[in-house]
């Protein structure tokens, strides 16, 4: 079975600083997408990076970027510049196809100080 | 982007009675919807795959008959909490799609039971 290991229950970040969240994960399917969420208080679940496992390119969405290293099943999100507004609860999710819904880790609480 | 809906957004029921959650998909079409349960500070815990025309497939250790699930149109999957306990009290989110870019989460649903 499919596994996603988030390792850092809390991270803290000053406001404009950059912070690394870790994950790994666990597989033996050579096809899966790896994804990062962000849920702030409002419990809504939002996208914030994807990233096809077929893909040797790391994905980059604007202040975020991940480090893919599908050897190590490593998958960490880089934010840069970090902001007020990235508080929030950040989990790392699997998705593999054969089921169709996403695996997620145990999430990392984000706080972003001023 | 895609938009899915729940309703309630929060609902406080009695012990004993039952609670129906609704999932809507608003400007597409769904032939899968996932319910997943969030208890406070943890993480999406996957309860069932909602098929439309089909019964739903449940999670080892979610009880089928306890939250039943209705997933009778392409735009609407529902859940039914029976005879709910204090126990069953957590956020509960819908998310409809089943492909890797096709992940759409609802804003979820907050039961307490008392």
């Amino acid at each position: 079975a499919q596994t996603v290991t988030q390792s850092q229950p809390e991270m803290s970040v000053q406001e404009a600083e950059t912070v690394t969240l870790s994950c790994t994960y666990d597989t033996s399917e050579s096809d899966y997408y790896l994804f990062w969420y962000k849920q702030p208080p409002s419990r809504q679940m939002i996208l914030v990076i994807r990233q096809e496992a077929y893909k040797q390119q790391n994905a980059t969405e604007n202040r975020f970027s991940v480090n893919f290293q599908k050897a190590a099943k490593s998958f960490s999100l880089k934010i840069s510049d970090s902001q007020l507004g990235d508080a929030a609860m950040y989990f790392c999710a699997y998705y593999g196809g054969s089921q169709g819904n996403l695996i997620f880790g145990k999430g990392t609480k984000l706080s972003v100080k001023p | 982007g895609a938009v899915v809906s729940q309703h309630p957004s929060r609902v406080i029921c009695k012990s004993g009675t039952s609670v129906k959650i609704e999932c809507r998909s608003l400007d597409f079409q769904a032939t899968t919807m996932f319910w997943y349960r969030q208890f406070p500070k943890q993480s999406l815990m996957l309860m069932a795959t909602s098929n439309e025309g089909s019964k739903a497939t449940y999670e080892q250790g979610v009880e089928k008959d306890k939250f039943l699930i209705n997933h009778a149109s392409l735009t609407l999957s529902t859940l039914t909490v029976t005879s709910a306990h204090p126990e069953d009290s957590s956020f509960y989110i819908c998310s409809a799609g089943g492909g890797p870019y096709e992940q759409y989460f609802g804003p979820g649903t907050r039961l307490t039971v008392t």
